[in-house]
């Protein structure tokens, strides 16, 4: 089973402080995803990466993958309340041909940001 | 368009007791996926449907039975509950599966419904 190991699984910061999460593998993957879930709701998807090397901005939230595509991570600069909320990554993994593979989420981050 | 829809929203059973847990979207999507979500494990796939008429075990298919109604619904049954049950279920879908190529670029978005949160006592 390929794992994807998220850090930190937790943090709380205040209003304004920049912040990373980390997803790191073992394993090689043909793309990452991030997504965000708010209490009480489903994950939504935030960006998809699928270069290594690749970074991929969101206003405040910078999405960069590994080169050698087994890592991300997600920076947010100038956090603010409503970025709160769990973190997930997902890898698909490599394989050889176009079959089907399984997404692999993350243990997930979850962030509190403070007024 | 609604999205992904699941019912129920919360539900509580008592050991050994069974129910299906419903799912339906309004996106035309090829593939559907039931996940489980507990406390520092993340999401974990319990079964999947590439298209229409197929069904396949992800990582955790034990205690669970899955039917492709139509390319629009795909319902997750329990037959005799256990407390290990006890999870958020969520349901997703995706326009094509993980892995296939679109135009050079792998990319494709999973889209999840709101989860159902369920007990087993």
């Amino acid at each position: 089973t390929q794992l994807l190991e998220q850090s930190p699984q937790f943090l709380s910061i205040q209003e304004g402080e920049n912040l990373t999460v980390y997803c790191n593998s073992s394993s090689v993957f043909s793309s990452l995803q991030w997504y965000r879930q708010e209490p009480g709701e489903g994950p939504v998807l935030l960006v998809t990466v699928v270069t290594g090397g690749e970074v991929k901005k969101l206003k405040r939230l910078t999405f960069q993958f590994g080169d050698a595509r087994k890592d991300s991570s997600l920076h947010i600069t100038a956090a603010q309340p409503g970025d709160t909320g769990l973190y997930l990554c997902a890898g698909a993994p490599r394989a050889k041909n176009t079959g089907f593979q399984k997404l692999v989420f993350g243990t997930g981050t979850r962030l509190l940001v403070s007024p | 368009n609604a999205g992904v829809t699941q019912t129920p929203k919360f539900q509580v059973l008592k050991t050994g007791q069974s129910m299906t847990l419903q799912c339906a979207q309004d996106m035309n999507h090829n593939s559907m996926y039931w996940y489980r979500q507990d406390p520092g494990m993340g999401l974990r796939l319990i079964y999947y449907s590439a298209s229409e008429g197929t069904t396949d075990k992800g990582e955790v298919p034990n205690g669970y039975n899955v039917s492709r109604l139509n390319k629009r619904e795909f319902s997750l049954r329990l037959e005799s509950a256990a407390p290990s049950q006890t999870s958020v279920y969520f349901c997703a879908s995706s326009e094509f599966p993980p892995g296939q190529v679109l135009a050079g670029v792998s990319d494709y978005e999973q889209y999840f419904g709101p989860g159902t949160r369920l007990t087993v006592t």
